[in-house]
């Protein structure tokens, strides 16, 4: 079971250029998330999708916009990187249904800005 | 603002000897999560804590849930060279916060647990 994939595994950019990350989940989960985790930190929420067509505010949006392309598919770009921005990316996926809501992540895409 | 603070961030632990982490979070909420995480590697789910008392264990892990006291833990018995990983709680923020009606998670920065023979 594929679960929840991530593309690309590595990346490294320069200021100002662009990018795409992308994650899907097999699941038929409703809800799906963007995450960044930075050194000694957790993770933070950036975006979040709870249904398609549906996009929300995380902790830490500035920067970053989101597309919920389909029930399967949540895509997070960068318009124009910053150093800032080098961190490890988490995609997750959940299902809202029962009590239970627990999230499942993709392997993560680890992004460096120069 | 929801925090939620573990501790210790580092555990060095000999094989053989229990111990046991502390997730503190400062405002109501109704599920905490553990999750395990591997150098490298992606969150895998440990546990779902869903009410005050609520007790899990898998293995030599064991978790609790103290909803008065806003506290979870996460003890660790004979520890093995296998649990070796950064353990994180996250708890469910609702209302107030970016949360949305299904809420959503806030993590604590991360217990990173060596085991050593």
């Amino acid at each position: 079971n594929a679960g929840v994939t991530q593309t690309p595994k590595f990346q490294v950019l320069k200021t100002g250029q662009s990018m795409t990350l992308q994650c899907a989940q097999d699941m038929n989960h409703n809800s799906m998330y963007w995450y960044r985790q930075d050194p000694g930190m957790g993770l933070r929420l950036i975006y979040y999708s709870a249904s398609e067509g549906t996009t929300d505010k995380g902790e830490v949006p500035n920067g970053y916009n989101v597309s919920r392309l389909n029930k399967r598919e949540f895509s997070l770009r960068l318009e124009s990187a910053a150093p800032s921005q080098t961190s490890v990316y988490f995609c997750a996926s959940s299902e809202v249904r029962g009590t239970k809501n627990i999230q499942y992540f993709g392997a993560g895409t680890r992004l460096s800005v120069l | 603002e929801l925090k939620v603070e573990q501790n210790p961030l580092f555990l060095s632990m000999q094989e053989g000897k229990n111990y046991t982490i502390y997730c503190n979070y400062s405002t109501t909420s109704d599920r905490l999560y553990w999750y395990r995480q591997d150098p490298g590697k992606s969150l895998e789910s440990l546990f779902v804590l869903l009410s005050n008392g609520a007790v899990k264990q898998e293995g030599r892990l064991m978790a609790s849930l103290d909803t008065k006291a806003r506290l979870s833990t996460l003890h660790i018995t004979a520890a093995v060279h296998d649990l070796s990983a950064t353990y994180f709680c996250a708890v469910v923020v609702r209302l107030g916060g970016y949360g949305g009606s299904q809420g959503n998670l806030i993590f604590g920065k991360g217990t990173k647990l060596s085991v050593k023979p």
